[in-house]
């Protein structure tokens, strides 16, 4: 099983911060990535799939990068509506979500 | 536009079995996965399995072989997933989501169905 490790855990930060979340993998998934915003009560949200592509009606302020076992989501100006959590997801072999980071507000 | 309707929350007994279902509109349902995806009360996302219905055999996670079983039914675009010999641990939110392949990546999602296992 590859296991995928988020940090951190939970980040405070201010509308307007620039945040990057780390995701690793136990192994190489090459470039099998994905990101998911959720909210409470609500179904994740695609934002990034294949380490780097914007999923379609993402805004762009949100992107990733990384590649083998090294990921990040970068949300370049954090706007109110992205206060949630955030998952990364390996779909190299099966599937494993890491543990999730919540951005919350400073 | 795709949609992804589930059926309601579910009350069980330790023990016993639940299903549920996942019906698709909107898009074109066999040649698409669909796979389940559960979440307990306050914690992360757990992949469980998944199925193309034009293929028809399912794929599942290692640690829900034998307990799970995924499938699908061409002629009303709908998914089930059902989980046997429940337990307290079973307790948690249960999505269906479409991907290309079983393992994702998940772009549509259906809203969740709360099972809960309670004696």
């Amino acid at each position: 099983d590859i296991q995928m490790t988020q940090s951190p855990s939970t980040l405070s930060a201010s509308v307007g911060d620039r945040v990057t979340i780390t995701c690793r993998a136990s192994q190489s998934i090459n470039s099998w990535l994905a990101w998911y915003q959720q909210k409470p009560g609500k179904a994740p949200n695609l934002l990034i799939y294949k380490a780097s592509s914007l999923e379609s009606g993402v805004p762009s302020r949100f992107s990733g990068s990384g590649s083998g076992t090294e990921f990040t989501l970068t949300i370049s100006s954090l706007q109110p509506d992205d206060f949630a959590t955030y998952y990364c997801q390996q779909y190299n072999s099966y599937c494993n979500f890491g543990q999730g980071t919540k951005v919350q507000i400073k | 536009q795709v949609q992804l309707v589930q059926s309601g929350a579910e009350v069980k007994k330790p023990g016993s079995s639940v299903r549920v279902s996942c019906k698709a509109s909107g898009g074109t349902f066999s040649s698409y996965a669909i796979s389940w995806v559960r979440q307990a009360p306050g914690q992360g996302l757990e992949w469980m399995g998944g199925i193309i219905p034009i293929f028809g055999t399912p794929n599942y996670a290692q640690k829900f072989q034998g307990r799970v079983t995924i499938t699908a039914d061409k002629s009303t675009s709908t998914a089930y997933m059902e989980v046997s010999s429940l337990r307290s641990e079973d307790t948690a939110v249960y999505y269906c989501a479409r991907g290309k392949i079983t393992q994702g990546p998940f772009d549509f999602w259906g809203q969740g169905a709360l099972v809960t296992v309670s004696s």
